[in-house]
């Protein structure tokens, strides 16, 4: 079944406390994505790449990094998280660029930073 | 700044009537594509419809089609018929530019369908 993962669904962590979110697509695509969900605000870009070993800034990539070693994951770092990451996370894959193709979201990743 | 408006947080419609959510964004660039999202309770993030702007045509999935105002920079969605199933909060939005991958989302609309 062609579909995008991420791991874990839920997360409760400290302040401080470095982790990682996975992504994964089963679709061979080029492109993928890390959106943050917030109430009133949409969906907010924080990273996204066009191709491996090529990423780019959204808007909102302050206190965030990414890697993209491998053309099927794109994990998301939060080296020293903080309250304010606080949110609902997706990662996203498409074909090519987002601002043609459509993109297909995983299930999403509820963090709560205390 | 680059933006994508959606003016209506809530909206409610009965089942089987026809509701429009509007949505308005800037740009500078002439052919460009526009998306709508829909996310049911599941969280679940699909695509619902895609506009591409030198299109005149408006384009139409089943009961979903789109209004869309290239000079007005307006991108509203109807739903047609609506049924309980449509109830999800439906997301507009644009590229930042041309083959950069940048992807800008509106607020958001709420929609709830009654039976």
């Amino acid at each position: 079944e062609a579909q995008v993962t991420q791991n874990p669904r839920y997360l409760i962590t400290v302040t401080g406390k470095k982790l990682t979110v996975t992504c994964s697509q089963n679709m061979n695509h080029e492109y993928m994505s890390w959106y943050r969900q917030d109430p009133g605000l949409g969906l907010r870009q924080i990273y996204y790449s066009m191709n491996v070993e090529v990423t780019d800034k959204g808007d909102v990539p302050e206190g965030y990094k990414v890697s993209r070693k491998e053309k099927r994951n794109f994990p998301l770092i939060l080296e020293s998280p903080s309250p304010n990451q606080t949110s609902l996370y997706f990662c996203a894959s498409s074909l090519r660029g987002a601002e043609t193709y459509e993109q297909y979201f995983g299930p999403g990743t509820r963090l709560t930073v205390t | 700044a680059q933006t994508v408006t959606q003016s209506q947080p809530e909206m409610s419609v009965q089942e089987a009537e026809t509701v429009t959510l509007s949505c308005t964004y800037d740009t500078s660039e002439n052919n460009y594509y526009l998306f709508w999202y829909k996310q049911p309770p599941s969280r679940q993030m699909i695509l619902v419809i895609r506009q591409e702007a030198y299109k005149q045509q408006n384009a139409t999935e089943n009961r979903f089609s789109v209004n869309f105002q290239k000079a007005a920079k307006s991108f509203s969605l109807k739903i047609s018929d609506s049924q309980l199933g449509d109830t999800a909060m439906y997301f507009c939005a644009r590229p930042a530019s041309s083959n950069t991958g940048k992807l800008i989302f509106g607020q958001g609309t709420t929609l709830q369908v009654k039976p």
